[in-house]
């Protein structure tokens, strides 16, 4: 079963850092291309990056609101995504979700992944 | 970037009656070369992620009921509730993963009426 935990979400103040985790099991994580999403408080899902597999080359791309100041990182080894945040805004606040990309299903269509349960960052003073 | 639009953020509709939620994509979301529209459907409830209900326009995910069904191709896409139930009370989003940025629709609350 494909699971995905997040953590490190908290309070920050604006223009400063967090690191996010995702813990991921049930699949070959280092063959993944793995996404985060957000979603600020009341309002809809925003697609903030991806990073490929390392046997792709590990690229990432990112969403224009974040990028610059988001980097998404992995580690296949601990079959762990992270997502460094900087100079974070009051428009950063958000809750996180680790998504486990797009992969093509047993009749060979290309199909969303899984989410995990999100974690809240909130960006204030 | 490819912008979704939802036809509408709130809809109301009685119980065991047809639901349709209408998505527009800015520009055509079909991939020629195998002729599939990457398009999906996600529901969502408070406090919990999205759900995936429909991907490639109109393939239900595994354990979605059979109620759910998706259609459309190009720029145009629907989906359709054919009975609401008292479960499907939430909001639905539309996504575009044929470009990066992917993007989402603002939303549809589905309310019963």
């Amino acid at each position: 079963e494909v699971q995905l935990v997040e953590s490190g979400g908290g309070l920050v103040n604006p223009g400063g850092s967090l690191r996010l985790s995702c813990a991921a099991s049930g699949f070959t994580f280092s063959n993944a291309w793995m996404s985060w999403v957000r979603q600020a408080p009341g309002k809809g899902l925003e697609w903030v990056g991806r990073i490929k597999s390392k046997t792709d080359g590990e690229t990432t791309d990112y969403a224009a609101p974040v990028k610059g100041r988001f980097t998404i990182l992995r580690d296949d080894a601990k079959n762990t995504l992270y997502l460094q945040m900087t100079s974070l805004k009051i428009e950063d606040t958000a809750v996180f979700y680790c998504s486990t990309g797009y992969y093509y299903d047993s009749s060979g269509y290309l199909r969303p992944g899984y989410w995990g349960q999100g974690t809240l960052v909130t960006v204030s003073s | 970037d490819i912008v979704m639009t939802q036809s509408s953020d709130s809809l109301a509709v009685s119980l065991g009656e047809r639901a349709t939620i209408n998505c527009k994509s800015s520009q055509s979301i079909l991939y020629s070369s195998n002729n599939k529209n990457y398009l999906a459907w996600y529901q969502q409830k408070p406090g919990q992620p999205p759900n995936l209900l429909i991907y490639c326009a109109s393939t239900r995910a595994s354990g979605v009921p059979d109620r759910f069904s998706g259609s459309g191709s190009g720029t145009d896409f629907t989906l359709t509730i054919s009975s609401l139930q008292a479960e499907d009370v939430a909001v639905y989003y539309c996504h575009q993963y044929y470009n990066i940025p992917y993007t989402f629709g603002q939303g549809t609350k589905l309310e019963i009426k």
